[in-house]
């Protein structure tokens, strides 16, 4: 079955401490998305990479990383995390500019 | 800058009549238009999109949307609705400019009463 799996679904942490959210795609997609969503305000894109190797900022970059070493995983780094970073975030994966498949989402918390 | 609009926080309609969700949108070029829809504790999933051709567009689960270009809208409609197409529905559009990532509008949700 094609799909983008996310991990964790649920996560709660504290202020400060390293986390990683992973993003695997089996669909052969060259590029791939991260988006958190928040009440009143849609998706916002954090980070995308058009292929292996190729990441670039989105309208929200501050506080977080990505990398993409391989075409199928797609990991969301969160080196500090804050408050402010609590969202729901979602990874995608597609075609550029068409319609792309998105994971079930992660639910992260920062107290 | 590419932007999306959807201009009600929600919407209610009783099951068994008509629906329509508003969006609109503002592109420049020609428009790549999406819609998703959102249900509780899930993704996103895809249900239409607009890239050229016939203005009605028809989407999974009885769904379609009408593109008008002079109005700048892509509305969502469907002609009877049901209490389990009751979610969070976003319009959204290409931006073609910056790496091809999809402009989300803030969402609408959706509330069918039988």
């Amino acid at each position: 079955e094609a799909q983008v799996t996310q991990n964790p679904r649920y996560l709660i942490t504290v202020t400060g401490k390293k986390l990683t959210v992973t993003c695997s795609q089996n669909m052969n997609h060259e590029y791939m998305s991260w988006y958190r969503q928040d009440p009143g305000l849609g998706l916002r894109q954090i980070y995308y990479s058009m292929n292996v190797e190729v990441t670039d900022k989105g309208d929200v970059p501050e506080g977080y990383k990505v990398s993409r070493k391989e075409k199928r995983n797609f990991p969301l780094i969160l080196e500090s995390p804050s408050p402010n970073q609590t969202s729901l975030y979602f990874c995608a994966s597609g075609i550029q500019g068409m319609s792309y498949t998105f994971g079930s989402g992660t639910r992260l918390t920062v107290v | 800058a590419q932007s999306v609009a959807q201009p009600e926080d929600q919407v209610n309609v009783a099951e068994g009549n008509p629906l329509t969700v508003k969006c609109t949108y503002s592109v420049s070029g020609n428009p790549y238009l999406f819609w998703y829809v959102q249900y509780p504790n899930r993704g996103l999933q895809f249900l239409l999109k607009y890239i050229t051709g016939d203005n009605l567009v028809k989407g999974s689960y009885g769904f379609e949307a009408e593109f008008n270009k002079s109005q700048t809208s892509f509305h969502l409609k469907k002609p009877s609705a049901l209490v389990s197409d009751s979610a969070l529905y976003f319009c959204a559009v290409r931006d073609g400019i910056k790496g091809n990532k999809l402009v989300f509008g803030a969402g609408t949700i959706l509330r069918v009463k039988s």
